[in-house]
C-alpha cells in the first residue's frame, strides 16, 4: 500500500523552464511534507517543506504548492538550473513521531 | 556542522555472510535512523533511535537484522545472515528533536549480497 506516491519516475526539462514535480498521498492524517534531493552516490538533502496549515511555501527558487482537497502537492523549480539534475523525493509524516513515508523518487533531467 | 558520517561506503559479501555499518551522527541529535534503499524505490525505515532507546523497530527484519545506539551517539547496523534481497543502500539519518527540523542524511553504504 503505498501511501506517498510519485508517478512519473523521470521528468526532462530545458534549462531556465519551469520545472514541476509532482506527489500524490492517500492518508489524510499526513500533516507534513518534506521533500528532498538527491546526487547519485549521496544521502537525500533537505530542499523545503510544508505544513497543512498552509498551501504555499517559498524559498528562492523553489515553491511547495499543497492540495489538501485533492491529496495532492507539487513542488516548482524556476528557473531550473543543470545543478538541480537529480532525483527528488517527496515524504510525509503525520503527528509528532517524525516517521516519514516517502515516495519512489521522479528524476528530474536539465536539458542545456 | 560535520555531516552524518558513514562506513563503509561499499561492501561486497556472499549470501549467509554477516556485515555491520557503522553511522556517527550530527553532534547534538537526539534522534538517529537507519532507513534500506533499494534501487527506484524510497528509502524505508529499519529502526528509529531516540538518544540510546528503540523508539520504531517494527519494519526491522529482526530474525537477520540488529541494530544498537549505545551512549545514545555512534550506532551499528548487522546483517546475519546476509540474503540476496538484502542488496541495498543502507543510509543513516539523524534529527535535532526541536520542533520540524529535517532529517539529515549520511552518504549511505552500498551493500551487494552475491
Amino acid at each position: 500500500d503505498q501511501q506517498v506516491k510519485q508517478n512519473s519516475p523521470s521528468l526532462s526539462v530545458q534549462e531556465g523552464r519551469i520545472s514541476i514535480l509532482n506527489c500524490d498521498y492517500t492518508n489524510s492524517m499526513f500533516d507534513y511534507f518534506l521533500w528532498y534531493k538527491k546526487y547519485p552516490a549521496e544521502g537525500p538533502t533537505f530542499l523545503i517543506s510544508i505544513s497543512s496549515i498552509k498551501d504555499k511555501n517559498e524559498d528562492g527558487r523553489f515553491t511547495v504548492f499543497l492540495n489538501k482537497s485533492a491529496k495532492h502537492l507539487s513542488l516548482h523549480i524556476v528557473p531550473s538550473q543543470p545543478g538541480d539534475s537529480a532525483v527528488y523525493f517527496c515524504a510525509a509524516s503525520s503527528g509528532s513521531n517524525y516517521q516519514l513515508i516517502w515516495g519512489a523518487g521522479t528524476k528530474l533531467i536539465i536539458k542545456p | 556542522e560535520a555531516g552524518v558520517a558513514q562506513s563503509p561506503r561499499y561492501k561486497i559479501i556472499e549470501k549467509r555472510q554477516s556485515v555491520a555499518f557503522w553511522c556517527n551522527p550530527i553532534s547534538g541529535h537526539a534522534t538517529l535512523y537507519w532507513y534500506q534503499q533499494i534501487l527506484g524505490q524510497g528509502p524505508k525505515l529499519l529502526i528509529q533511535f531516540q538518544n540510546n532507546g528503540v523508539v520504531d523497530d517494527s519494519q526491522l527484519p529482526k530474525d537477520r537484522f540488529s541494530a544498537e545506539r549505545l551512549k545514545g551517539v555512534d550506532s551499528t547496523l548487522k546483517i546475519q545472515p546476509a540474503k540476496l534481497e538484502d542488496s541495498a543502500v543502507y543510509l543513516c539519518a539523524s534529527r535535532s528533536i526541536r520542533g520540524n527540523s529535517p532529517l539529515h542524511f549520511g552518504n549511505g553504504t552500498r551493500l551487494t549480497v552475491t
